[in-house]
């Protein structure tokens, strides 16, 4: 079974804190995303990272891949109140029996207080 | 452009009852997936289906659980004789060539 770890599960900040989340496999990926899930809510995607070494950014967040493509991570600059969420990474393993389903990992709930 | 839609958003069944939960993926999107989010676990691969065709159910439980894409309507998720151990949030994502994937916002099924 191929997992999908991802660090921390809960982070508590104050608002203008940095923070990253990581997501760490044994296995390569043939691409990676990044998904934002609010309550009663289905996730909504963030980025998309398929290159090694790939760094993408969205405004405050910074979305790094792996030179190996079996890690990635996300960094928040300046935390906002409005960045609260739970944030999902998900990958698709490299292999031909993959068919693009997502293994996702556990997830990171962010709290940022004011 | 409509996201991908899902319906029921909730549907509460007794044990032993049908559930039936549709997605309508987004225009131009060809490609389905059925993810569960039991609670407090996370989201799991359960089937992929194109239209009119099964590509890979290897998530799913062997009984009672199907999926279909007809040509025209909606991919159905049928979960037959349903047990408590059902209850979760059923996620549909489509997408026009397998990545990325776009999530509806679920139903969350409640088994009495």
């Amino acid at each position: 079974t191929q997992l999908l770890e991802q660090s921390p599960q809960f982070l508590s900040i104050q608002e203008g804190e940095n923070l990253t989340v990581y997501c760490n496999s044994s296995s390569v990926f043939s691409s990676l995303q990044w998904y934002r899930q609010e309550p009663g809510e289905g996730p909504v995607l963030l980025v998309t990272v398929v290159t090694g070494g790939e760094v993408k950014k969205l405004k405050r967040l910074t979305f790094q891949f792996g030179d190996a493509r079996k890690d990635s991570s996300l960094h928040i600059t300046a935390a906002q109140p409005g960045d609260t969420g739970l944030y999902l990474c998900a990958g698709v393993y490299a292999g031909g029996t993959s068919y693009g389903k997502l293994t996702f990992g556990q997830g990171t709930i962010l709290t940022v207080h004011p | 452009n409509a996201g991908v839609m899902q319906n029921p958003r909730h549907l509460v069944r007794r044990r032993g009852q049908e559930a039936r939960l549709r997605c309508s993926p987004m225009k131009g999107h060809s490609h389905v997936y059925w993810y569960r989010q039991l609670p407090e676990e996370g989201l799991k691969f359960m089937v992929y289906l194109q239209k009119e065709n099964i590509i890979d159910e290897s998530g799913m439980p062997k009984e009672r659980f199907s999926a279909e894409f007809p040509k025209e309507g909606p991919s159905i998720l049928r979960i037959q004789q349903v047990v408590r151990g059902d209850s979760a949030a059923y996620f549909c994502a489509s997408s026009p060539s397998g990545q990325p994937q776009h999530f509806g916002d679920g139903t969350r099924l409640s088994i009495l």
